[in-house]
């Protein structure tokens, strides 16, 4: 079956400094990638979804200058949170659907738990 | 109005027991939803998709009624394993993209 591959799975930052995830679709092609948020005892909440070769679209009030999405290949989408601050802490999943598998729900990657002191 | 509304619960039951979720969605659009299953500190994992005649995995059965627009969870005979959140999804067209929305979950407790 389809396999995301994110990474870091978690990280430690210091306030102010920028943090990269990564995900990969590793045996299909994603055109569109899905970042989300959890926060813990909570819903996923959608951030963005990622366009492989074209600009994101953000869900109303998140801060595209601050969450930084590059998806600049067919298996590759990043998640850079800038200038972070310990508000930021949260859970960050990326997920991606195969298209070439119509009845496949989408795969999500492991997750990165972002902690921000 | 959240578009994909979820019992948080949680359920508590007994091993063995038949237990049922509900999952209301807004959107009349949407055109497809799956079940999911997360657990504590994971990311989520596919269930089931579920279809409009309604489709049966080993113990789980989903349903989707389109009139009254909801999807529902059953699960049988109950197992220790089967404690999580269950996730419901539906899927509808926003803009050149499909858009999954999450429900935020069900929590599933199954005691010896």
């Amino acid at each position: 079956g389809a396999v995301v591959s994110q990474h870091p799975s978690w990280v430690i930052c210091k306030s102010g400094t920028s943090v990269k995830i990564e995900c990969r679709s590793l045996d299909f092609q994603a055109t569109t990638m899905f970042w989300y948020r959890q926060f813990p005892k909570q819903s996923l909440m959608l951030m963005a979804t990622s366009n492989e070769g074209s600009k994101a679209t953000y869900e109303q009030g998140v801060e595209k200058d601050k969450f930084l999405i590059n998806h600049a290949s067919l298996t590759l989408s990043t998640l850079t949170v800038t200038s972070a601050h310990p508000e930021d802490s949260s859970f960050y999943i990326c997920s991606a659907r195969d298209s070439g598998q119509p009845n496949y729900g989408y795969t999500f990657g492991s997750g990165t738990r972002l902690t921000v002191v | 109005r959240k578009e994909v509304e979820q019992d948080p619960g949680p359920f508590n039951v007994p091993e063995g027991a038949t237990v049922a979720f509900n999952c209301t969605y807004s959107n009349s659009a949407s055109q497809s939803f799956f079940w999911y299953r997360q657990d504590c500190r994971k990311e989520p994992k596919l269930l089931m998709s579920v279809y409009s005649s309604g489709n049966e995995d080993g113990r789980f059965t989903a349903q989707l009624n389109r009139a009254s627009q909801y999807i529902s969870l059953l699960i049988r005979d109950s197992k220790l394993s089967d404690s999580a959140t269950y996730l419901c999804v539906g899927r509808a067209r926003s803009g050149g993209s499909y858009i999954p929305t999450f429900g935020r979950g069900t929590s599933l407790i199954v005691h010896p």
